[in-house]
């Protein structure tokens, strides 16, 4: 079955350290990945997507992703992170085989202390 | 980006009665909207897809004739959850994909409707 899974649930680190949220999907044929950000009270957005290309991807705010095949991941970085930066993180993959039914994890709590 | 706007953002009703929410891409055509469920601190659950003008196509274990979906034309969705009870509030948050996206299946999302059922 499809599925993509998000190794932390909730993350708490302080301003200027950086950041890794793990991402892994079980999704086959060729497959679209995305991250998505949801400020609190905002909606949904894009951070960055990768189609296809060069596998690491740069987004919006100093966000970055390495899409590996091999290891069926897209993790999402950033070198430094900011107290504007506390979201709810959400990986999500689809692929036009599936008619592009976007299947999400459950999403990464990121708490920045200032 | 594109807009994609819900409405109401919030709706409380009794228990029996039924909600109708609007999904509409305000400023493209969506081609393809769909409705997701997301359960306090967890992922977004699909619900269904709907294509424009036809019937919708729902995920295993979504009832059909308890979510109606119309997709009526190329910037309106709706979603009404028929004879409501308190297990089915919840946050519903709808999705679009335009013609832009057909390569990459990008989503535009509401802001999402908060549903609670008295």
């Amino acid at each position: 079955a499809q599925s993509v899974s998000q190794h932390n649930h909730h993350v708490i680190l302080s301003e200027a350290a950086s950041l890794e949220l793990g991402c892994n999907y079980s999704y086959g044929g060729t497959v679209n990945l995305f991250w998505y950000v949801q400020y609190p009270g905002q909606h949904l957005q894009l951070l960055l997507k990768y189609f296809s290309g060069d596998p690491l991807v740069k987004g919006i705010k100093g966000f970055e992703a390495e899409f590996i095949k091999s290891k069926f991941s897209f993790n999402l970085r950033k070198p430094s992170v900011q107290w504007s930066d506390t979201a709810e993180y959400f990986c999500a993959v689809n692929a036009r085989t599936g008619g592009f039914k976007t299947i999400f994890g459950a999403g990464t709590r990121l708490f920045v202390k200032a | 980006g594109a807009v994609v706007s819900q409405h109401p953002s919030w709706v409380i009703c009794k228990s029996g009665t039924s909600v109708k929410i609007e999904c509409r891409s305000l400023d493209f055509q969506a081609t393809t909207m769909f409705w997701y469920r997301q359960f306090p601190k967890q992922s977004l659950m699909l619900m269904a897809t709907s294509n424009e003008g036809s019937k919708a196509t729902y995920e295993q274990g979504v009832e059909k004739d308890k979510f109606l979906i119309n997709h009526a034309s190329l910037t309106l969705s709706t979603l009404t959850v028929t004879s409501a009870h308190p297990e089915d509030s919840s946050f519903y948050i709808c999705s679009a994909r335009g013609r832009g996206s057909t390569n990459t299946g990008e989503l535009f999302f509401g802001e999402g409707s908060r549903l609670t059922v008295l």
